[in-house]
Formats: structure tokens, sequence, C-alpha cells
């Protein structure tokens, strides 16, 4: 099936750092959306992207739809000890057998040294 | 709190055991999931539900069978199953399962099979 390549897999950062991770697809995405998982919980939404070239952002949380509908990118500005997470990013097909279907990344594991 | 709650939490079964996971959603959408999210692997979309018709099984076994009673309900009923089966479920909802509805999940029950 359809799957998101999701770089890096995990960061180690000192507070105060900025953060980037991306994702990309071999086919094109009609959404893209970013979520955050703390341990023990389910993901919680950050961000969702609907149109290509799209930029949003929510406080220190800036994503990217990309031009060719095929990747995005959550940056992290200033980061904080409760950033701390896994970060996943989610895209919905635009065609094909898998149209409509969510498909998730492998997730980027944040950490985030005081 | 994001309008979609599970019960149980944590749940250990034995192989012989049956048991079910339930799912709320608070949000008034019409489109219910399942998730399968376990170490090191991407989520692993299950079932949908739409308008309480299932309209995706994602070649699950058939020892978790889905039930959504309405709308706002959604269970999965789990009999003899195997340790591998051991993950964290998710339930998700949104307005409907088309191509760019954004999805909101619950907290997961921890699920462990002995």
């Amino acid at each position: 099936g359809q799957q998101l390549n999701q770089s890096p897999q995990s960061m180690f950062i000192q507070e105060g750092e900025d953060v980037s991770m991306n994702c990309t697809s071999s086919s094109i995405f009609n959404t893209w959306l970013w979520y955050k998982q703390e341990p023990g919980e389910g993901p919680v939404l950050l961000i969702a992207l609907y149109k290509a070239g799209e930029l949003t952002s929510n406080g220190r949380l800036t994503a990217q739809f990309g031009i060719t509908r095929k990747d995005s990118f959550l940056n992290i500005s200033a980061s904080i000890p409760s950033d701390v997470g896994i970060y996943f990013c989610a895209g919905h097909d635009a065609g094909g057998t898998s149209y409509g279907k969510l498909t998730f990344g492998q997730g980027t594991i944040l950490t985030v040294h005081p | 709190e994001t309008g979609v709650t599970q019960t149980p939490r944590h749940l250990v079964m034995g192989m012989t055991n049956k048991k079910s996971l339930k799912c709320e959603q608070h949000l008034g959408h019409n489109a219910m999931y399942w998730y399968k999210q376990s170490a090191k692997k991407p989520l692993e979309l299950m079932f949908v539900y739409n308008f309480k018709e299932q309209t995706e099984n994602n070649s699950v076994p058939s020892r978790f069978s889905p039930e959504c009673p309405n709308s706002s309900h959604l269970f999965l009923h789990l009999h003899t199953l195997q340790p591998e089966d051991s993950a964290l479920y998710l339930c998700a909802s949104s307005r409907a399962s088309s191509g760019t509805d954004t999805q909101y999940f619950g907290p997961g029950t921890r699920l462990t099979v002995l």
C-alpha cells in the first residue's frame, strides 16, 4: 500500500533550538496533516493543510503543503521541553484505489534537552 | 480532550478471553475508524464506518469484530487473540470518510494479550 517517507526518524536537540521534519510521498495527496503523540495518548492534530503551497502556523509550529502535492514539512521554532513526543505526518491520497485513505508516516521521535 | 473517548484505557487478556473496546465521539461526526498502533510501525487502519455502514475492512482477521450501532459509538469485539495482537488500539472520527476530512483520535486502549 501507499507509504509516506518521514524523516528524520529521531531528533535530539537542546531547548531553544529550531526543529524541522518532513514527509514525502510517491503519489499526490489532497491533504497533509501533522499530529503529535505523547506517551500513553492518541495522536493530537497540530496542523491541517488543504491546498498546494499552503503555509500554516500554529504558535511556534509552521507547516507547508508542498507545491508538488507530494511532500510537506513541519518546523518548530524555539523548542521547549514539552515539545517532546512523536510527530506524525499523514495525508489523504488523491486518487487510484487509495482515494480518501489517510496514510501515516513512521513518525519522528523528538527529544528536547533542557 | 479531543472529543473522542475510549474505554478501557488498558486491558490485559488471555488468548481465550472475549473482551470489547468502546469508543464514543462527541463531535457530531459521521465516520469512525479503528487503527492499530504497534511499536516502530506506522498506524494501521483496520476498519472504517461511514454513517454506521462499514466501508473498509483492511484485511483484518476475524478475531476482531467491529460494531457501530450509531454514528457516535464504535466497538471492537475481541476473541481468541494472539500475543502479536498486543498493541495500542486507536479510535478516530471525522465528519465523513471522504478524501479530505480531518480525523480526530481518542487516547487509545493499550491491549496486552498473554
